[in-house]
């Protein structure tokens, strides 16, 4: 399957620093999603970036894409305890775009 | 809007019976709604392709008599777990997709526990 890296697979930062985590796939790609997901939860959509874009801005988020590369980052800036949770992206196959294939997650812990 | 429930959220059972979880789709309609498996730590792995009016597709690897899919209406779709074993044992979380957005909604996830 097309599943995705993520690296680094663990980040403990403090409050106020930034994070970044990087995700690699393998195949074309529409479309690339970050998602967070909270101890024992679902998973809350955050961002969505099209394979014609290479950054995309939402509030403490940047996420960039880099398709030669075939790999994305998620920057969170000023970082919050509350900001704690496991992060994944996800990709979808150029030629079956329903399925979402997710890569293996950044469990993210920031110390207040 | 677009919130998709799970129920239940937990379920302990023993070996050899069956489980249902309901995945709805509460203010939006999706003809298509996905189911995954979890363990813990890990990522989600798609299980199968629930198509609303016909039959789930599923991932290589995941048996379709095991995992039993029904998408009966736009906003609902059942996965049973038929004869769970221990090792059934995991987090199962549902999709649904409005079609619109290309985007996929995620239920809170059920867990399940066979003894």
């Amino acid at each position: 399957s097309q599943q995705g890296e993520e690296d680094p697979q663990a980040l403990s930062i403090q409050e106020g620093e930034n994070a970044t985590m990087n995700c690699s796939y393998k195949t074309s790609i529409n479309n690339l999603q970050w998602y967070r997901q909270n101890s024992g939860r679902g998973l809350v959509h955050l961002i969505l970036i099209r394979s014609n874009e290479r950054e995309k801005h939402s509030g403490r988020l940047r996420v960039t894409l880099d398709t030669s590369k075939k790999s994305s980052s998620l920057l969170i800036t000023a970082s919050r305890a509350a900001d704690t949770a496991s992060y994944f992206c996800a990709t979808d196959a150029r030629y079956n775009t329903d399925k979402l294939i997710f890569g293996t997650g950044t469990r993210l812990q920031v110390f207040p | 809007g677009a919130v998709v429930s799970q129920h239940p959220s937990r379920v302990i059972c023993k070996s050899g019976t069956s489980v249902k979880i309901e995945c709805r789709s509460l203010d939006f309609q999706a003809t298509t709604m996905f189911w995954y498996r979890q363990f813990p730590k890990k990522s989600l792995m798609l299980m199968a392709t629930s198509n609303e009016g016909s039959k789930a597709t599923y991932e290589q690897g995941v048996e379709k008599d095991k995992f039993l899919i029904n998408h009966a209406s736009l906003t609902l779709s059942t996965l049973t777990v038929t004869s769970a074993h221990p090792e059934d044992s995991s987090f199962y979380i549902c999709s649904a997709d409005p079609g619109k957005y290309n985007e996929q909604f995620f239920g809170p996830g059920t867990r399940l526990t066979v003894l």
